[in-house]
């Protein structure tokens, strides 16, 4: 059975740092791509970043780009995001996610989710 | 970046009726569209991609049309446990975007 479990959440300050992790299982990590999408409270999903199975790669959208860092330990079957200068609106529950195999932006399946809270 | 405007925002339907739940891009994203699942406090489940191919073990009560810049998702013979929200997604191109999302309930 395929699982993720994220872990390292909680409440920080604007500006200040997190480091997200996401322990896999079930299937061979190194095998595919890995991704983080993330959902603010009582609102729709946002894509935030995407690693190739190597961790050669990587992909963000303009919103977190140069914020955020995705990495990825094969050995450990974990995965990483690394968020620093917060800001408010980057509140969310931050879901690890792996897509289908062979594509990159279709997530299959999911864990479920971290909340990170950005407030003084 | 390409929008995706999902409708309507939310839904109402009485248990065994058909559903539609539709999505338009700002342009053409030809078939690179995706349809996920999320039930109240749960996480996204795939149910479509490539706009009308049905994920592994996805009933088949689910259906996926469309194309250019017009898709909908159907759900024929409405089950109790469809009561979910439910998001497209366009992943044509970079970045990947979501529809807002439709909420859909039981009359």
């Amino acid at each position: 059975e395929v699982q993720l479990v994220e872990s390292g959440g909680g409440l920080v300050q604007p500006g200040r740092s997190l480091k997200l992790s996401c322990a896999a299982s079930g299937f061979t990590f190194s095998n595919y791509y890995m991704a983080w999408v993330r959902q603010a409270p009582k609102k729709g999903l946002e894509w935030v970043a995407t690693i190739s199975t190597s961790g050669s790669r990587t992909y963000y959208p303009d919103s977190v780009k140069g914020r955020f860092t995705i990495s990825r330990d094969n050995a450990k079957s974990s995965l990483y995001l690394q968020m620093n200068s917060l800001k408010s609106e980057d509140t969310a529950t931050y879901y690890c996610a792996r897509p289908y195999y062979g594509y990159k932006d279709v997530m299959d399946a999911w864990g479920q989710g971290a909340s990170v809270t950005v407030s003084s | 970046d390409i929008q995706m405007t999902q409708s309507p925002a939310s839904l109402s339907a009485s248990l065994g009726e058909t559903v539609t739940i539709e999505c338009r891009a700002s342009e053409d994203i030809y078939n690179g569209l995706a349809w996920y699942q999320q039930k109240p406090g749960k996480s996204p489940q795939l149910l479509i991609y490539n706009a009308n191919s049905l994920h592994t073990g996805v009933p088949s009560r689910f259906s996926g049309s469309g194309s250019g810049t017009q898709y909908s998702l159907k759900i024929n013979s409405l089950q109790s446990e469809d009561v979910a929200s439910y998001f497209c997604q366009q992943y044509y191109n970079y970045p990947n975007t979501f529809g807002a999302g439709t909420k859909l309930e039981l009359k």
